[in-house]
């Protein structure tokens, strides 16, 4: 089946540094990919939707210089979250959507973020 | 945007007790998903149900479009079962409610 693949599974990071985090779709073409971000005991919350070689969609209130996204091919997506700070910690979901001949979307396995 | 409401928000279910779930939402849409959030925080996809039932082993789900519902079933409950459910219409993206969160006991 369609395998989203997320890495880091956990990344521990200094607060003012940076950290990406790379999405790829394994054995299809994702030409949009999602980007959640979830507290503990929280639903996930849509950060932006990511269009394959244009500039990715922000929901409101989510700040689009601190969380970079970039879609440059359509097996990958990577989220950087830039001057990380204590706050930034959560857990981070990506997600594509299954086209022609599947249904619905795929999830990664999620990246857990602790700025310290 | 959509509007999802999930309950109960939680369940404690004994092993092979049989249990419903109810997702609400405020809007029509395209279509909705269900997934199961395990412990480790991977979602699983268990159903994409724009309407009607349908049935996968001792999960079963079905979805009233024009009454804006939808409904998981749990039936024969496993301690593996444990986790958040999470519904999600689907309006060109997810949106998702707050989850049921599921304790089977053995």
């Amino acid at each position: 089946g369609a395998v989203v693949s997320q890495h880091p599974s956990w990344v521990i990071c200094k607060s003012g540094t940076s950290v990406k985090i790379e999405c790829r779709s394994l054995d299809f073409q994702a030409t949009t990919m999602f980007w959640y971000r979830q507290f503990p005991k929280q639903s996930l919350m849509l950060m932006a939707t990511s269009n394959e070689g244009s500039k990715a969609t922000y929901e409101q209130g989510v700040e689009k210089d601190k969380f970079l996204i970039n879609h440059a091919s359509l097996t990958l997506s990577t989220l950087t979250v830039t001057s990380a700070h204590p706050e930034d910690s959560s857990f981070y979901i990506c997600s594509a959507e299954l086209g022609q001949g599947w249904n619905g979307y795929t999830f990664g396995s999620g990246t857990r973020l602790t700025v310290v | 945007g959509i509007q999802v409401e999930q309950s109960p928000p939680d369940l404690i279910l004994q092993e092979g007790a049989n249990s419903t779930l109810r997702c609400n939402f405020s809007d029509s849409v395209n279509n909705l998903q269900w997934f199961h959030q395990n412990p480790w925080g991977q979602l699983i996809n268990l159903f994409y149900i724009p309407s009607g039932t349908k049935q996968n082993g001792r999960l079963s789900a079905t979805t009233v479009a024009t009454e804006r519902y939808s409904l998981l079933y749990i039936s024969s409950s496993q301690t593996t079962d444990s986790g958040v459910y999470f519904c999600a219409p689907d309006d060109y993206k997810l949106s998702f409610g707050a989850g049921t969160t599921v304790t089977v006991r053995a």
